[in-house]
């Protein structure tokens, strides 16, 4: 299965910008990149996905490089609430998604 | 609706005995489902997904066991729990073709 590598942790300060990279150099061409978030004791919950051209929805945007070898979540004013571990993954025709251990996010007040 | 229900939301459970984690889904028929588990602090490990009824692949060799009787219900099963099966267990629905996930609020079984 591809892999996806990000950042073990990062830290933001409430109400600027974030940006989340991840690296994924074995990606093929049918490949999604997908974002999730998890909060504390709950399931992931999906942010954004996209496959060549940069994605903007009401939650965040993510860039793709031009060569689709990597991508950059980007939350555009941090709030607390944003507080979480972030996986990028990649969604293959087999439909099986492995998910790393993904960036803890920090946000402070 | 692409809700997805899962219970219980916690459970301890003695080693050497039997587990039951269902899952049932709303929404679109034939859906893509999965069981991943979640050890403290770790992502998420693939165990078993499903593409149709009585269709069950593993990915992870080990001591418990899916089945999905109904289109829209996934089991997965033990029928003797060790400590390492202790985690945060997740049902997940594959949504339309690029793939999107909707996850279940899982189940946190600790095994004692």
């Amino acid at each position: 299965d591809a892999k996806t590598t990000q950042p073990n942790s990062m830290e933001s300060n409430e109400e600027e910008p974030v940006h989340l990279p991840c690296n994924h150099s074995t990606i093929s061409g049918t490949d999604y990149i997908h974002w999730y978030r998890q909060l504390p004791s709950q399931g992931p919950e999906y942010v954004i996905h996209g496959l060549t051209s940069n994605v903007n929805n009401r939650m965040a945007s993510l860039a793709i490089a031009e060569d689709r070898k990597s991508s950059t979540l980007i939350l555009h004013r941090a709030t607390l609430r944003d507080a979480a571990v972030y996986y990028c993954i990649l969604e293959t025709n087999a439909g099986k998604s492995t998910f790393g251990d993904g960036t803890t996010l920090t946000v402070k007040p | 609706s692409q809700t997805i229900h899962q219970w219980p939301a916690t459970l301890v459970q003695p080693v050497g005995s039997p587990l039951s984690l269902e899952c049932t889904v709303e929404g679109t028929s034939n859906p893509n489902l999965y069981w991943y588990r979640q050890a403290a602090g770790r992502g998420l490990q693939l165990l078993f997904y499903s593409v149709g009824i009585g269709q069950i692949s593993s990915e992870v060799p080990q001591n418990l066991s899916a089945s999905r009787p109904q289109d829209r219900q996934f089991i997965l099963s033990s029928k003797k729990l060790l400590l390492s099966d202790s985690g945060f267990y997740l049902c997940a629905r594959e949504e339309g073709p690029s793939g999107v996930y909707t996850f279940g609020s899982g189940t946190r079984l600790t095994v004692v």
